[in-house]
């Protein structure tokens, strides 16, 4: 199993612009998770899909973000527009069920907003 | 308050040493706990979990919950430099009462070195 795949590794961009991150779960998993960890902050949920449906967004910390699952292979995150304090590393997870017993992280993207 | 608090460290061992790394929160509806480690550049991986109060024996881990002081332990023994790593605890709600999933609260994570 190649586990949960997410792309781009690093992404550097200019204040503004917009990002999107890719994460591909785990075969067979219908639970997705974003997450962010920053120094100050750790890791935070952003939000929570199960069988490609949002539940929980709770997290997502302003509309300038937006997360989509067209299908149960493949999830993104969008900023747009980007600002600094956006710079973090961001976690996929997936699931098989609601993830009461953990789940599979990603190796996170990168992301620097200059 | 933070709901899930875990000193940071920096904590620096020699290897063969007994590691203790600790959390306390303030959520008494925390029921399950759990324990990730992340090394440096990858993801979290699950290490281990418990349910409720009690320990739970894995290899060289063994993980301790105290629910009267809402106290959690992660205990290495025979510590080894591949576990050089951080470590995150991650409570959460009961199945019932709680949330509808496994909504993970995340301590800071402590960075553990083990020096040959």
């Amino acid at each position: 199993d190649a586990g949960v795949i997410q792309s781009p590794r690093h992404e550097v961009t200019e204040m503004g612009q917009e990002v999107t991150l890719r994460c591909k779960p785990i075969s067979g998993h219908n639970s997705l998770f974003w997450y962010r960890q920053t120094m100050m902050r750790g890791l935070e949920l952003l939000i929570y899909f199960n069988n490609n449906v949002p539940i929980d967004d709770s997290g997502m910390p302003e509309d300038r973000f937006s997360a989509k699952m067209p299908n149960a292979s493949f999830s993104t995150l969008k900023i747009q527009p980007s600002e600094p304090r956006d710079s973090a590393v961001y976690f996929c997870a997936s699931s098989l069920g609601a993830g009461f017993y953990g789940y599979t992280f990603g190796s996170g993207t990168r992301l620097t907003v200059v | 308050q933070k709901e899930v608090e875990q000193d940071p460290g920096p904590l620096s061992v020699p290897e063969g040493a007994i590691v203790s790394l600790n959390c306390t929160y303030s959520n008494s509806a925390f029921q399950y706990f759990m324990w990730y480690r992340q090394y440096s550049r990858k993801g979290p991986e699950l290490l281990m979990y418990t349910y409720s109060s009690g320990n739970k024996e894995d290899g060289r881990f063994t993980a301790q919950v105290d629910k009267s002081s809402k106290y959690i332990s992660l205990f290495i023994r025979d510590s080894q430099p591949s576990d050089s790593a951080t470590y995150l605890c991650a409570p959460r709600w009961t199945n019932a009462g709680g949330t509808s999933y496994g909504k993970l609260t995340f301590g800071q994570g402590t960075i553990l070195t083990v020096h040959p």
